[in-house]
This record gives C-alpha cells, sequence and structure tokens, in this order.
C-alpha cells in the first residue's frame, strides 16, 4: 500500500526559531499533497494544499508567509514553520493520494512540535 | 461555509454494536471517507462512499445517503483496540482536500 514517510515526529524548538517538516511519499508519485494541523482532542484542519512545481494553496486564516510550503519533487513536500511561537505548538500531519482522484488520503505519522 | 456534524463521544462493552453518525452541509459533494486515528497516531482510512447504499469492510460497516446528506459508520464486533476517535471527512470534488468533521471519540471497556 502507498506509504506517506513524516519527519521528523517530535520537535522542540525555541521561540524565533524556525523548523522545517518533510513529507515523503515512499512508493508512489505525489503531484499533491495536505498538510493539516490538530490540536489536542479536536479535528484535523487543512491549513494548505502543496502542488508540485507550484505555490501551494492556503486555506482561509493560514499565514503563508509563516507557514513556508515547498513541493519540489514528485515525492517530497516542506512545511517550515518560520519565527515560531508558543501557540504554533500542534501536532502537524501531512497526507497524499495514492492513486487515482477517489483513491483515499494517505497520512503521515505526524510531527509534535512543541516551541517553548 | 462547510460543516460535518458527528458525535462527541460514544461508549460501548466489548462485543457490542456502535454507530456513528455524521451530517454534512458542503457546497459540492464527492464522497464520503472515515478515518480512524488512535491517540498520537495518524489517521487511517477505513472506509469511502461515493454512491448511496452499505459498503461492508469486515467488521467496519460505511452508509451513504446523499439525499439526506447523511451517512454512518458501524463498528461490530467491538474489541478494545476499536478505542479511538473515528472522523467522517467530505470531498467536495474528485481528488479535492478533505475536510473532515470534529471526530467522535469511542471508548470500549470490558
Amino acid at each position: 500500500g502507498a506509504v506517506v514517510s513524516q519527519h521528523p515526529s517530535r520537535v522542540i524548538c525555541k521561540s524565533g526559531t524556525s523548523v522545517k517538516i518533510e513529507c515523503r511519499s515512499l512508493d508512489f508519485q505525489a503531484t499533491t499533497m495536505f498538510w493539516y494541523r490538530q490540536f489536542p482532542k479536536q479535528s484535523l484542519m487543512l491549513m494548505a494544499t502543496s502542488n508540485e512545481g507550484s505555490k501551494a494553496t492556503y486555506e482561509q486564516g493560514v499565514e503563508k508567509d509563516k507557514f513556508l510550503i515547498n513541493h519540489a519533487s514528485l515525492t517530497l513536500s516542506t512545511l517550515t514553520v518560520t519565527s515560531a511561537h508558543p501557540e504554533d505548538s500542534s501536532f502537524y500531519i501531512c497526507s497524499a493520494r495514492g492513486g487515482p482522484s477517489d483513491s483515499p488520503l494517505h497520512f503521515g505519522n505526524g510531527t509534535r512540535l512543541t516551541v517553548t | 461555509g462547510q460543516s460535518l456534524e458527528q458525535p462527541s463521544e460514544v461508549t460501548a462493552v466489548e462485543g457490542a454494536i456502535v454507530q456513528i453518525n455524521c451530517t454534512y452541509q458542503t457546497s459540492g459533494f464527492y464522497g464520503l471517507s472515515w478515518y480512524q486515528q488512535h491517540d498520537g497516531g495518524a489517521p487511517t482510512f477505513l472506509s469511502y462512499n461515493a454512491l448511496d447504499g452499505l459498503e461492508e469492510t469486515g467488521r467496519f460497516s460505511s452508509f451513504l445517503s446523499r439525499s439526506d446528506s447523511y451517512g454512518y459508520l458501524l463498528l461490530q464486533e467491538l474489541q478494545m483496540k476499536d478505542s479511538a476517535s473515528y472522523f467522517c471527512a467530505v470531498a467536495r470534488t474528485a481528488g479535492n482536500k478533505l475536510t473532515f468533521g470534529g471526530g467522535t471519540r469511542v471508548l470500549v471497556k470490558p
């Protein structure tokens, strides 16, 4: 089955620093990847759609200059949280479709970001 | 806007049957998906309905009524390992992003 790998699984950083999260599709090519954010015991909120070779599409209310997304190849998308603040602490999860447009989303294992 | 409503929590005993309802209001509808998420883990795909009717996958089944904007996930022969959060999600167009419901936390007791 389709596998999505996300790294790191956990990261702790200081306020004001930047953190990069990688999302890779291991056995398939993903022209589109989706980045979600999840607070404890809450739902997954879509942040942005990452498109290979073009700019990401951000959801309303998500600061594109703060959450930089780069989809450099068909198997890699990165999310960089710039100038992180404690309120950015959250669980970030990427996902991609491993097949046709009606195929299910496969999720990475998520990144637990803690900003101190 | 888009909204998906599902109960916040359900408790049941091992061996029981649980039905998690999901009603949705979205501008456009392509299909209804269900995902399971254990605490601290990633969501995993359970089931998908694009057409009305019941889809059965082992102990889990999912139902959709497009005319009623309603679906449900049925968990049968509950096991302790089924304790998790379950999310319904809607895709408005083919290949499009998914909008998730608030999630239903299922607690299975011995």
